[in-house]
């Protein structure tokens, strides 16, 4: 059964900067079929795509906040961490990961975490 | 990167009636050398996480009832409810992966009539 879970900080200031850990299961991060992305959800909002790391370690982000994101991977750990600087309130949002690489041999995400609810407030 | 934009944003659609969806591209998600549309749907219920419907923009997932249709190629593309229910109440999200960054169309939010 494959699973994503991902946990960090419920509440951030702003300036601060946000680490979120997503620990999987059921899947290897060493497999060279499988990836994973961060996408988040502003409250009431539309699906925002962060970051993805490849199996090969190859990493992608989004343009608009490609300079304040990190994405990385512990494959011992069975962990992919995102890391996003100056945080601000309009950052506050339901963080998913989820795993792309999915029946179709693409990046279409076939399994997604519960999503963690970080809000950013002083 | 690649606009996508769906419409409706919302509909009402009555019980056992069709519901259908438009998602396009602002530029083809086609992949000519093996002839693939980048192109993704979710379902995305309350307080849930997306759930995958197609991948291929008409390969349905396991599991996904056959109510449900995704077609079109290049930058037009639609998923149909053939007959609504109610547990498909939700809103339904498209999204390319043809290159990155990837990005999601703003939804289409499905209730009721």
């Amino acid at each position: 059964q494959v699973t994503l879970k991902e946990s960090g900080p419920v509440l951030v200031k702003p300036t601060e900067t946000l680490t979120l850990t997503c620990t999987v299961s059921g899947f290897s991060l060493t497999s060279a079929r499988f990836g994973v992305s961060w996408i988040r959800q502003p409250p009431g909002r539309a699906l925002e795509w962060l970051a993805h790391i490849f199996s090969n370690g190859a990493k992608s982000y989004t343009t608009s906040l490609e300079s304040r994101l990190t994405i990385s991977k512990d494959t011992s750990k069975s962990q992919v961490v995102l890391t996003m600087t100056n945080m601000d309130p309009v950052d506050t949002a339901t963080y998913y990961c989820a795993r792309a690489g999915g029946p179709g041999g693409g990046t279409e995400f076939d399994s997604w975490g519960q999503g963690t609810l970080v809000t950013v407030s002083s | 990167d690649i606009m996508m934009t769906q419409s409706p944003d919302s509909l009402a659609v009555s019980l056992g009636e069709r519901a259908t969806i438009s998602c396009k591209s602002s530029q083809t998600v086609l992949y000519s050398s093996n002839t693939k549309n980048y192109l993704a749907w979710y379902q995305q219920k309350p307080g849930q996480p997306p759930k995958l419907l197609f991948y291929w923009a008409s390969t349905r997932e396991s599991g996904v009832p056959d109510r449900f249709s995704g077609s079109g190629s290049g930058t037009d593309f639609t998923l149909t409810i053939s007959s609504l229910q109610a547990e498909d109440v939700a809103v339904y999200y498209c999204q390319q992966y043809y290159t990155t960054p990837w990005t999601f169309g703003q939804g289409t939010k499905v209730e009721i009539k």
